[in-house]
Parts: structure tokens; sequence; C-alpha cells
């Protein structure tokens, strides 16, 4: 069973133009979003977080959107550089319940900038 | 700076054979963890491991062990690797024990088996 969901699978935007990533889950203990970003051939790093208690958090280009009832959230990548061509995760977890000692990721956005 | 090492970078395998991902970190973490990761299936926690000498199973943990000797250091053991446990491997490690936490990744290990 899948718990996190991403949309789409790949995307790809002009640079300059807004990419914009989607996110859906199912388990309603989830109150920690972080997105991971990662490059060929590297590990994903920590990109942006959000918990359940705020409904958006901006960090320069990135910012997340979350719908708590819809048990939604998106990232939108304003101002889309060449240099943001990754895949973007997705992940879930009870955060500070202490419910639990993982994160659930989703399958990932390929995300392409064209020049 | 946080620093996640794995070994090897790559490795080819054979059916059958036992196979040996490292990793060491240095960022004095006490969770550490094995991911793999396989096109179209994103990250999969493995095992994971909140102290040295204890590990405890993930959400697919069949066909894999796992060894935790000290605070540094975290093996992922196939005894007998298959086809099927292609894939690239990520160690990471975090601070705490609470999710909220950032997980700090290695660069992978890519192992191929024949």
């Amino acid at each position: 069973q899948q718990q996190v969901r991403q949309s789409p699978q790949s995307l790809t935007v002009w640079e300059g133009e807004t990419a914009i990533l989607n996110c859906s889950y199912e388990d309603s203990t989830f109150n920690y979003f972080p997105w991971y970003q990662q490059f060929p051939g590297e590990g994903p790093a920590l990109l942006i977080s959000i918990s359940s208690v705020s409904d958006k958090k901006e960090d320069g280009r990135f910012t997340i959107f979350f719908n708590k009832r819809e048990k939604k959230l998106s990232l939108h990548i304003t101002d889309s550089q060449p240099g943001d061509s990754a895949t973007y995760f997705c992940a879930a977890s009870e955060g500070d319940t202490g419910g639990a000692d993982r994160l659930t990721f989703g399958k990932g956005t390929q995300l392409i900038i064209q020049p | 700076e946080a620093a996640v090492t794995q070994s090897p970078r790559s490795k080819v395998a054979v059916t059958g054979g036992k196979v040996t991902l490292s990793c060491h970190q240095t960022n004095n973490h006490d969770y550490m963890y094995w991911y793999r990761q396989d096109t179209g299936h994103g990250l999969r926690l493995i095992h994971y491991s909140y102290v040295a000498d204890s590990t405890e199973k993930g959400d697919i943990p069949d066909g894999y062990k796992a060894s935790r000797p000290s605070q540094e250091n975290f093996s992922l053991i196939l005894e007998l690797a298959s086809l099927s446990q292609t894939a690239v491997y990520f160690c990471a490690s975090s601070d705490g024990g609470l999710s909220a936490e950032t997980l700090y990744f290695g660069s992978g290990t890519r192992l191929t088996v024949l």
C-alpha cells in the first residue's frame, strides 16, 4: 500500500517558469513533510520541510503549500533554473509525536528544466 | 559538515554470493538507516538502528541483514544475493529518534547481481 503518492512522475518546464510538484498521503497521523532533492549520482538531501500546523512554507524560490483537510501538498519552484533539474521526493512521518522512527517516501518526480 | 560515507561505490556480485555494504558516519548521530532505491519505487527502508549492537527491521527486510558494531558504522549484508536485489543502496544517519529530524544520506552503492 503506497502511503505517499507523487505526481507527475516526470515534469519538464522552461527556464524561468514555475514548476509544480504534487504529493498526497493517506495516513492522517502524518504531521511532518520534508521534500528531498536528489541529483544524479548523489544521495538525496533535504530541500525544505513543513509541519501540519502550517499551510505554507517558503525558502527562497521553493514554497510548500499544504492542505490538511485534503491530505495534499505541493512544492512550487518559481523562476526555475537548469540547476534545479533533479528528482524530488516527498516524504511523510509522524514527526514530533514520537510514534515512528522513519520517513515514508513517495516514488519521486523527475524535474527537467529546459534552458 | 555532516558526512556519511559508503563503500564500495559500486559492486557486481554473483547470484547466491554474499555481499556486504558498508557505511560510516562522522556526524555523531544515533540513528542510521539503509534504504533501497529502484526506478519507479522511490526509497524504501530496509533496516535501521538507533544504538550500537541493535538493529530494527524496516519495511522490506527480507533477504537482508544489518549490523551496527559501533555508533559510526552500519553494514548491510546480503547472505545469498539474488537478481531482484540489484538496486542502488543508500545509507543515512539522523540525530534523533523523532522523525522530524533531517536524514543525511551517503552517495549510494550501486549493486548489480548477475
